[in-house]
């Protein structure tokens, strides 16, 4: 079993849907949960970050971390066909050694005008 | 800044031949990793440098895949002989420890090297 589970979907959703984009993971030592957008043929980039449990807001994006269930989500109201990507998410330790980091397999997304 | 840089953005070769990716991360990161993806396993990490120094080399697949990182501007990734199941898009990525996301370690991804081996 991997350490980041995560449906690689894929996803497709009319323009201005909500869209809901979830993992689940194992190790219960993942403090730091992030996600990153990968549009086609190029490489992924930081969208949202949280540390530990909670809700982060940020414009259309939404992102909640649910320790005890070891689940967290991304959530994109009022979806545009520019969120068309891959949704990868991705976690680290609070004690590693920086650097290291765990990634979903990713998520690909389209929405459709 | 011009971001990672890598290259070549695209290589076709034949089994068996050696394959030689580069990369030169954001000047001032100190942490340099090597992923590969594909549709299948999603992103994988090959292999992480720290200060040039490889820390974790437990996910190069197998002995035909090495790396280097000789210094804080350059590293490379290689295949010899390379085998048709390494045909993937391969990421590097840079970050810095001590940035204004210092707990994140936001990694800055290169655009990637999309490698077919016939």
């Amino acid at each position: 079993q991997k350490e980041v589970e995560q449906d690689p979907g894929p996803l497709s959703v009319p323009e201005g849907a909500i869209v809901s984009l979830n993992c689940t993971y194992s190790n219960s030592a993942f403090q730091y949960f992030m996600w990153y957008r990968q549009y086609s043929r190029k490489g992924p980039e930081l969208l949202m970050y949280t540390y530990s449990s909670g809700n982060k807001e940020d414009g259309r994006f939404t992102a909640q971390v649910d320790k005890s269930s070891k689940y967290i989500s991304l959530f994109i109201r009022d979806s545009q066909p520019s969120d068309s990507a891959t949704y990868l998410c991705a976690m680290k330790n609070r004690g590693s050694t920086l650097g290291r980091l765990y990634f979903g397999r990713g998520t690909q997304l389209t929405v459709w005008p | 800044d011009a971001g990672v840089i890598q290259s070549p953005r695209h290589e076709v070769t034949e089994m068996g031949q050696e394959v030689t990716l580069r990369c030169k991360p954001i000047s001032g990161h100190d942490y340099l990793f090597w992923y590969r993806q594909t549709m299948m396993r999603g992103l994988e990490l090959l292999i992480y440098f720290n200060n040039n120094v490889p820390i974790d080399d437990s996910g190069m697949p197998e002995d035909r895949f090495s790396a280097k990182m000789p210094n804080a501007s350059f590293s490379t990734l290689k295949i010899q002989p390379s085998e048709p199941r390494d045909s993937a898009v391969y990421f590097c990525a840079s970050s810095f420890a001590t940035s204004g996301r210092a707990s994140y370690n936001e990694q800055f991804f290169g655009p990637g090297t999309r490698l077919t081996v016939l």
